[in-house]
């Protein structure tokens, strides 16, 4: 069955700073990763899909990597922004009851302070 | 490109009301349709999926009666909360894909359902 963590919960960092948000998933056998950014009150906005051949893919001042081995993806954000602020979630394939679905973890709320 | 519009974004009603929510994919033909539910500083619980011209496939722990799902067109997927009780006020959100499981999710703006 797929967990997803993710770590920290919140974040709270001045302007400018370069961060790290953490997703950790127990079943290694997927075939991708997605990145969302998700505002208060609104849905989702998908940021990096990661395939399962891939280490790691880039967006700006964002850059998702991959380590399917040790279960985990990293999201780095560079130079962060007030505009940044929102929550971050990560999403992995799982199958529960022979439907294979997207578990999602419960997201870290990130606020960067001007 | 690909974008999900979800309509509407904010409801309100009284309870025994049936209500329904719209979910399309304007710039894309969507194979495959889910609709999730969030409570309030939660992550997203997929409540189904489903697939043009099929029936949904439910989520355990989701009535079928009660969270009604059509997917009619390949770009128009509605979902209908019967008879809502206020237990049912959430955060209902939906995602479209295009092509199989490798394929990004694509998703709407969510709708507020509040039950009184």
């Amino acid at each position: 069955k797929q967990e997803v963590t993710q770590i920290p919960a919140a974040l709270s960092v001045p302007e400018g700073e370069n961060l790290v948000l953490n997703c950790s998933f127990t079943d290694s056998a997927i075939y991708n990763l997605q990145w969302f950014r998700q505002d208060p009150g609104k849905g989702l906005t998908s940021l990096l899909l990661i395939q399962s051949s891939q280490r790691e893919q880039t967006s700006g001042r964002l850059n998702a990597s991959l380590d399917k081995s040790s279960g985990r993806s990293t999201l780095y954000i560079a130079a962060s922004q007030p505009g940044d602020s929102a929550t971050y979630l990560c999403a992995a394939p799982g199958t529960t009851s022979g439907t294979y679905k997207y578990i999602f973890g419960t997201g870290t709320r990130l606020k960067v302070l001007a | 490109g690909a974008v999900v519009s979800q309509h509407p974004s904010r409801v309100i009603c009284k309870s025994g009301t049936s209500v329904k929510i719209e979910c399309r994919s304007l710039d894309f033909q969507a194979t495959t349709m889910f609709w999730y539910r969030q409570f309030p500083k939660k992550s997203l619980m997929l409540m189904a999926t489903s697939n043009e011209g099929s029936k949904a496939t439910y989520e355990q722990g989701v009535e079928k009666d009660k969270f009604l799902i059509n997917h009619a067109s390949l770009t128009l997927s509605t979902l209908t909360v019967t008879s809502a009780h206020p237990e049912d006020s959430s955060f209902y959100i939906c995602s479209a894909r295009v092509g199989g499981t490798d394929q990004p999710q694509h998703f709407g703006d969510g709708t507020r359902l509040s039950i009184l």
